[in-house]
């Protein structure tokens, strides 16, 4: 079956340690993207990628780095610089034109 | 700016009890608008996309319809398992590639 898988589903990390999130797609997309979801708040874009070794800053990309190595894969580090980390990332995956987002099942992050 | 406003916040019904959701949204040409439903603490599973004024798209007991400036989500005779989050996002022509603007949803509950 195809899809996006997104580990861990829980992550729990004390303040001022970086900590990587893991996305995986086999849906053969091209691009792909990572959200942030807040309570009361619509989802943000944080990075995304549209073709292997490129990816572009969204709205809200200070404190979070990326890479695409690979075109199935996508992490996500959400390092010390971050003022506010604890959130529920989403990873989303598209074909070239992008008109439909996938997406992944959701890390619930939480940094005390 | 690109912006989107679904409301209501919440809406409760009855099973039975047919409503629809509204989408209000100002985007510098639409490339799509698209829909979602999200269950607590998973994420959004896509449900529809609409290209232009005018439009229709149906699934089961759901009908989303699209105009210049809003679109709505019918629901017909909801059952208990229709209760989520749904979510309104669009796509315009004069952002970064491939963006989605969200809405914050409307959280439905279907009362048996």
């Amino acid at each position: 079956d195809g899809g996006i898988t997104q580990s861990p589903k829980y992550l729990f990390r004390k303040e001022g340690q970086n900590v990587t999130l893991s996305c995986e797609q086999n849906l053969n997309h091209d691009a792909m993207y990572w959200y942030r979801q807040d309570p009361g708040q619509g989802l943000r874009l944080i990075y995304y990628s549209q073709i292997v070794n490129d990816f572009q800053k969204g709205d809200i990309a200070e404190g979070y780095s990326v890479s695409r190595e690979k075109k199935e894969s996508f992490p996500l580090t959400v390092t010390s610089a971050q003022k506010n980390p604890t959130a529920f990332y989403l990873c989303a995956s598209s074909t070239p034109n992008g008109y439909e987002q996938y997406f992944g099942p959701g890390t619930r992050l939480t940094v005390t | 700016e690109d912006q989107v406003t679904q409301s209501p916040e919440a809406l409760r019904l009855q099973e039975g009890e047919s409503s629809s959701l509204n989408c209000s949204y100002t985007v510098s040409g639409l490339r799509g608008l698209f829909w979602y439903r999200q269950d607590p603490g998973k994420g959004p599973e896509f449900l529809f996309t609409l290209y232009s004024a005018g439009e229709e798209k149906e699934k089961e007991r759901l009908k989303a319809t699209l105009t210049k400036k809003e679109s709505f989500l019918h629901i017909t005779a909801p059952k208990p398992e229709d209760s989520a989050t749904y979510l309104c996002a669009v796509q315009g022509y004069g952002g970064a590639t491939n963006k989605l603007i969200f809405g914050t949803g409307t959280l439905l509950a279907v009362q048996p």
